[in-house]
Order: C-alpha cells, then sequence, then structure tokens
C-alpha cells in the first residue's frame, strides 16, 4: 500500500541541526512532491516547505528560509528535511505529506508520514 | 501569511449535523478552489476528508460535504458519530511566498 515512513524521534540542544527522513512505497517516488508541515505540541499545523521528487526543485516558507533544506534520494524513494539552528520552539512533531497530484502545484496532502518528534532543550 | 481563521470548537449530538468554517483572504480561499480539510485523531497524523472545496476522496464518508463562498469554506458533518470526534483542519493553497496555509484548527465534540 501506499505509505510514508518516518525516522523516529530526535532530542537536541538548541543551536543544533537536525534531519528527519521519510521513506516512501507502493508509487513511483518521482511522480509526486512532498510537503513537510509541523505541530508544535497543542498547536495547529504550519507548512514549511515543498521538494519535488522529480527535479528536487523546492519552496520553503518565507520564516524558515536559511534554516531549513528540504531533499530527496531518488535511488532509495526518500526525502529528507534538515532544520538548523534549533530554538525552543521549534519543538514539535514533524510530518512528510504527499502532493495528491504530480506535476507541481498540488490541491491537497493525501499521504501522510506517522509524524517524528523533535524536541529541542537543553 | 496568517492562518485561516476557524472556530475553536463546534459540538453536537449524535446523528446531528454541524458545520465548521474556514475564513480566509482573496489570496487564498477566495482565489482558489484548492481548499482541503483534514481530520486529525488525538497522537495520528492528519487525514485527508475533503479536496478541491467539495470532492471527497476514495473510502471518505458521504457523511462529510464541502462548500465555499467567497474567503469562507465550509465543513459539513451529517448524522454526526461518535468516531468524528477529532480535530479538523482547513487548508488553502495561496498567492504567498508561503504556497499553503492551514487553519486554526477545531474541535469536534460529540456529545
Amino acid at each position: 500500500q501506499v505509505q510514508l515512513v518516518q525516522s523516529g524521534a530526535e532530542v537536541k540542544k538548541p543551536g543544533a541541526s537536525v534531519k528527519v527522513s521519510c521513506k516512501a512505497s507502493g508509487y513511483t517516488f518521482i511522480s509526486y512532491g512532498i510537503s513537510w508541515v509541523r505541530q508544535a505540541p497543542g498547536q495547529g499545523l504550519e507548512w514549511m516547505g515543498w521538494i519535488s521528487a522529480y527535479n528536487a526543485n523546492t519552496n520553503y516558507a518565507q520564516k524558515l528560509q536559511g534554516r531549513v533544506t528540504m531533499t530527496t534520494d531518488t535511488s532509495t524513494s526518500t526525502a529528507y528535511m534538515e532544520l538548523r539552528s534549533l530554538r525552543s520552539d521549534d519543538t514539535a512533531v514533524y510530518y512528510c505529506a504527499r502532493d495528491r497530484v504530480g506535476g507541481g502545484l498540488t490541491d491537497a496532502f493525501d499521504i501522510w508520514g506517522q509524524g517524528t518528534m523533535v524536541t529541542v532543550s537543553s | 501569511q496568517s492562518a485561516l481563521t476557524q472556530p475553536a470548537s463546534v459540538s453536537g449530538s449524535p446523528g446531528q449535523s454541524i458545520t465548521i468554517s474556514c475564513t480566509g483572504t482573496s489570496s487564498d480561499v477566495g482565489r482558489y478552489n484548492y481548499v482541503s480539510w483534514y481530520q486529525q485523531h488525538p497522537g495520528k497524523a492528519p487525514k485527508l476528508m475533503i479536496y478541491d472545496v467539495s470532492n471527497r476522496p476514495s473510502g471518505v464518508s458521504n457523511r462529510f460535504s464541502g462548500s465555499k463562498s467567497g474567503n469562507t469554506a465550509s465543513l459539513t458533518i451529517s448524522g454526526l458519530q461518535a468516531e468524528d470526534e477529532a480535530d479538523y483542519y482547513c487548508s488553502s493553497y495561496t498567492s504567498s511566498s508561503t504556497n499553503y496555509v492551514f487553519g486554526t484548527g477545531t474541535k469536534v465534540t460529540v456529545l
């Protein structure tokens, strides 16, 4: 079945970096883009950015520009999200989500990973 | 880019219908028919319930329906069931540099 499986929970100190993986299966990886969405404890969803699995084009949320990098490895059908200079307010569950429609602009996210808890604490 | 505005909570009795609103601007909800709705149970990942304002993915109950008027989209749940108790988020594509914006979220309680 179509699924996205993410890496496990992380605990990081302020100023450090974290890299979360998202392994896709059950579909042609390069046919769909992947977005990353995070959710702070007790808060709503926040779109972080998007990467095309076809050509690695990216588009990041303005507030995270300069701190986030999204990449893909087509040989393993895996997407990655790296966030640098971590702060306490980066503590959140990080989700990867597949574009419902391939080819760039999508209308929704139809498959979600199970989420990865990232805790930033000294 | 500000989040779309949703009521914090909505409740209803089993069998009733409820409607959740999602208010945006002319740069997102009012401009595009790319409004989607997600259901999230505690500790779980969001699940797509509605896309393109009013379309249901395969497997989603027809008790869920969506609509839009101007800058406000709505999700209606008819024949409310205990399993519908969850958080619901709307989302829209936006013309801002942040391509997608989510709503503030609505907690649905089945009385």
